[in-house]
């Protein structure tokens, strides 16, 4: 079965540090990876996305994140975070095998808390 | 307008009780979802619409039926819900229902069932 695992439930930091969250998946054929952000009160929205090319990918505010395909990971950095990006940090995955269809699979989360 | 308006924002329930979830983007999506969200757990697929139509069922009870009127509305009954069916509903849509697609989110309801 396909799996996301984020293995940093909470991550406490000080404004100005460097941040990466760990992402990995359980899935074997081409996957699409995504980072979805929520913050304190508002809806999911999407940070960034990888579907092919350069593993680097950069995202909005500042975010950018890695695909190791080796690794199975999808880690997100930021090389100094602002008190603005505390929220919750979500690792999501769908497979594509061609398929019309997507299902997205969520990781269960890291909640990131900057102070400032 | 790149919002995906959900309502209510809150709903208290009994289990006897029939209520529905109301979903709306006027976007142009043509694929909808719900997502089931229990707290401090990660958003659940439930259904997809794609042109209008149930693509993804993921083995819903049958107390939860979805409805599709139009390409911008998406509505989700409940009946004869069990407390733990409490959770965030979250809706989602996008432009197609392909697994390369960025899906935008409501703000959800909070369904609490006594």
């Amino acid at each position: 079965a396909q799996s996301v695992s984020q293995h940093n439930h909470h991550v406490i930091l000080s404004e100005a540090a460097s941040l990466e969250l760990g992402c990995n998946y359980s899935y074997g054929g081409t996957v699409n990876l995504f980072w979805y952000v929520q913050y304190p009160g508002q809806h999911l929205q999407l940070l960034l996305k990888y579907f092919s090319g350069d593993p680097l990918v950069k995202g909005i505010k500042g975010f950018e994140a890695e695909f190791i395909k080796s690794k199975f990971s999808f880690n997100l950095r930021k090389p100094s975070v602002q008190w603005s990006d505390t929220a919750e940090y979500f690792c999501a995955v769908t497979p594509d095998r061609g398929s019309t269809l997507g299902r997205l699979y969520f990781g269960r989360g890291t909640q990131l808390t900057v102070w400032p | 307008d790149t919002e995906v308006t959900q309502t209510p924002k809150h709903l208290v329930m009994g289990m006897t009780n029939k209520k529905s979830l109301k979903c709306e983007q006027h976007m142009g999506h043509r694929a909808m979802y719900w997502y089931k969200q229990k707290a401090k757990k990660p958003p659940e697929l439930m259904f997809v619409y794609s042109y209008e139509k149930l693509s993804i069922n993921e083995s819903v009870p049958s107390r939860f039926s979805p409805e599709c009127p139009n390409s911008s509305l998406l509505n989700l009954h409940l009946h004869a819900l069990q407390p733990e069916d409490s959770a965030l509903y979250l809706c989602a849509s996008s432009q197609e229902a392909g697994p390369n697609e960025k899906l935008f989110f409501g703000s959800g309801t909070q369904l609490s069932v006594l």
